[in-house]
């Protein structure tokens, strides 16, 4: 079973705060994604990488700095939080090589900038 | 652009009745688009229902059904006799072919009252 592990599942912080956002997979899949989820909105493309190094910008990449480490790990980094960051994050990963489609996502981190 | 549209907010269904959740997309920039159904269960992550790549196919799963149709452009969820245990928010998603790029609806939250 495709695994997907966030962290924190819960922060608070306040405006100007430094947040590190974690996601781990153990899929051993190559691509990875965070999106944040807003009511009114669909999820939103943060970023996304195909690999330990690599960094692709999303549609929504104002304010967020990604860093991929390893294949497991992509960790989502909010430097200066805003009250305009507070969402609900998503880490997914992918297998691009079976060309599935199928997105396996974490449960989800829920950012609160006061 | 590229973008899915599905019915908005909340949903309310008495246990054992049919439901539709409408959806609808515009791929200007994708031929031949693949498009998804996730459910997001309350406090997991988002995880695929179903997904259909070929047009006039009919995917299935879990007694939910949702036809590509590509004349009308939509691919609605319907299931004949929805459960307590469907409660959850639901997600029309397209990719493209090569699943690069995923666009998201809003989401659909689904409440089944016993």
């Amino acid at each position: 079973e495709a695994a997907v592990t966030q962290s924190p599942r819960n922060k608070v912080t306040v405006t100007g705060g430094n947040v590190t956002l974690s996601c781990r997979q153990t899929n051993s899949h190559n691509y990875m994604y965070w999106y944040r989820q807003d009511t009114g909105h669909g999820l939103r493309l943060i970023h996304y990488s195909y690999g330990a190094g690599n960094l692709q910008i999303g549609d929504v990449p104002d304010g967020y700095k990604a860093t991929r480490t390893t294949q497991e790990d992509f960790f989502l980094l909010l430097e200066l939080a805003s009250p305009s960051q507070t969402s609900l994050y998503f880490c997914a990963s992918s297998d691009d090589r079976g060309h599935t489609g199928q997105l396996y996502f974490g449960e989800g981190s829920k950012l609160t900038v006061l | 652009g590229d973008s899915v549209t599905q019915t908005e907010g909340q949903v309310t269904v008495s246990e054992s009745k049919s439901l539709i959740i409408n959806c609808t997309y515009s791929a200007t920039s994708i031929a031949y688009p693949n498009l998804f159904w996730y459910v997001r269960y309350p406090g997991e992550g988002l995880q695929l229902l179903l997904k259909v790549i070929t047009a006039g196919q009919k995917g299935s799963s879990r007694g939910f059904e949702a036809t590509y149709n590509k004349e009308t452009t939509s691919f609605h969820l319907q299931k004949a006799s929805v459960q307590e245990s469907d409660s959850a928010v639901y997600y029309c998603a397209l990719s493209d072919r090569g699943y690069q790029n995923f666009y998201f609806g809003k989401g659909t939250s689904l409440t089944v009252i016993p």
